[in-house]
C-alpha cells in the first residue's frame, strides 16, 4: 500500500495564486488518477478536481490539477484566491482495490 | 442525479458494533458502480472503511478489515456498514459516497457523527 503526503497547511493572501503538493509514497503517481477535494468546516467534501486535471462542472477554471512524475507528486493549483477558497484540501488516489486519502492541507487566505 | 443519506444510531458503546446504512435515491445500486464508506475523526482527516461493488464483491481498509463488513441491499437500494469491538478511537463523522468512477468518490453524503462511549 502507498501514502499521499500533504502539508498540513498553506496560507496566501486574496488574488494571488497558490499551490497544494500531494506526493505519492510508491509506486508512480501516473499510474492512477488523483481526485482533490475542498472541505469547507461542517460540511461533507466535494470534488474540486478528478483524474489529475479535470473539472466537474461548476468549479471554476481558478482550480487546476497536475502531475509530476520526477517528484512523483500531484499538485492542486487555486489561482487569483478569493476568501470562499478557505477550506481544507485532500487528495486521493486508487491502488489494486486500495483507495487512499492524504492527510488534508488547511488552506487560509488572508 | 444521485443522492446519498447516512442513518444510524448516534452514540454506540465501547466494545458493541457499530451499524450505518446509506440510503441511495437518483439511481438503483444494481445497475452497477462502486459504493464507499469513509470517516472522519474530530478535527482529523478523511480515513477510507471500505468499498462495495454492486455485485457484492467487498474491498476493506487494511487497517480495519478484521472488524469491518460492508453489505449491500438492492431490494431497498442502499449499503450498509458494521464495524465490530468499536472503541473511542472510532469516534467519527462516517459518510457514504458514491463512485461513478471506480476511482472517484462522489457525490458524498452528507455524513453522521457516532461516538463511542458509555
Amino acid at each position: 500500500n502507498f501514502m499521499l503526503t500533504q502539508p498540513h497547511s498553506v496560507s496566501e493572501s486574496p488574488g494571488k495564486t497558490v499551490t497544494i503538493s500531494c506526493t505519492r509514497s510508491s509506486g508512480s503517481i501516473a499510474s492512477n488518477y488523483v481526485q482533490w477535494y475542498q472541505q469547507r468546516p461542517g460540511s461533507s467534501p466535494t470534488t474540486v478536481i478528478y483524474e489529475d486535471n479535470q473539472r466537474p462542472s461548476g468549479v471554476p477554471d481558478r482550480f487546476s490539477g497536475s502531475i509530476d512524475s520526477s517528484s512523483n507528486s500531484a499538485s492542486l493549483t487555486i489561482s487569483g484566491l478569493k476568501t470562499e477558497d478557505e477550506a481544507d484540501y485532500y487528495c486521493q488516489s486508487y491502488d489494486s482495490s486500495n483507495w487512499v486519502f492524504g492527510g488534508g492541507t488547511k488552506l487560509t487566505v488572508l | 442525479q444521485v443522492q446519498l443519506q447516512e442513518s444510524g444510531p448516534g452514540l454506540v458503546k465501547p466494545s458493541e458494533t457499530l451499524s450505518l446504512t446509506c440510503a441511495v435515491s437518483g439511481y438503483s445500486i444494481s445497475s452497477g458502480y462502486y459504493w464507499g464508506w469513509i470517516r472522519q475523526p474530530p478535527g482529523k482527516g478523511l480515513e477510507w472503511i471500505g468499498s462495495i461493488y454492486h455485485s457484492g464483491s467487498t474491498y476493506y481498509n487494511p487497517s480495519l478489515k478484521s472488524r469491518v463488513t460492508i453489505s449491500v441491499d438492492t431490494s431497498k437500494n442502499q449499503f450498509s456498514l458494521k464495524l465490530s469491538s468499536v472503541t473511542a478511537a472510532d469516534t467519527a463523522v462516517y459518510y457514504c459516497a458514491s463512485l461513478l468512477l471506480p476511482h472517484w468518490f462522489d457525490p458524498w453524503g452528507q455524513g453522521t457523527l457516532v461516538t463511542v462511549s458509555s
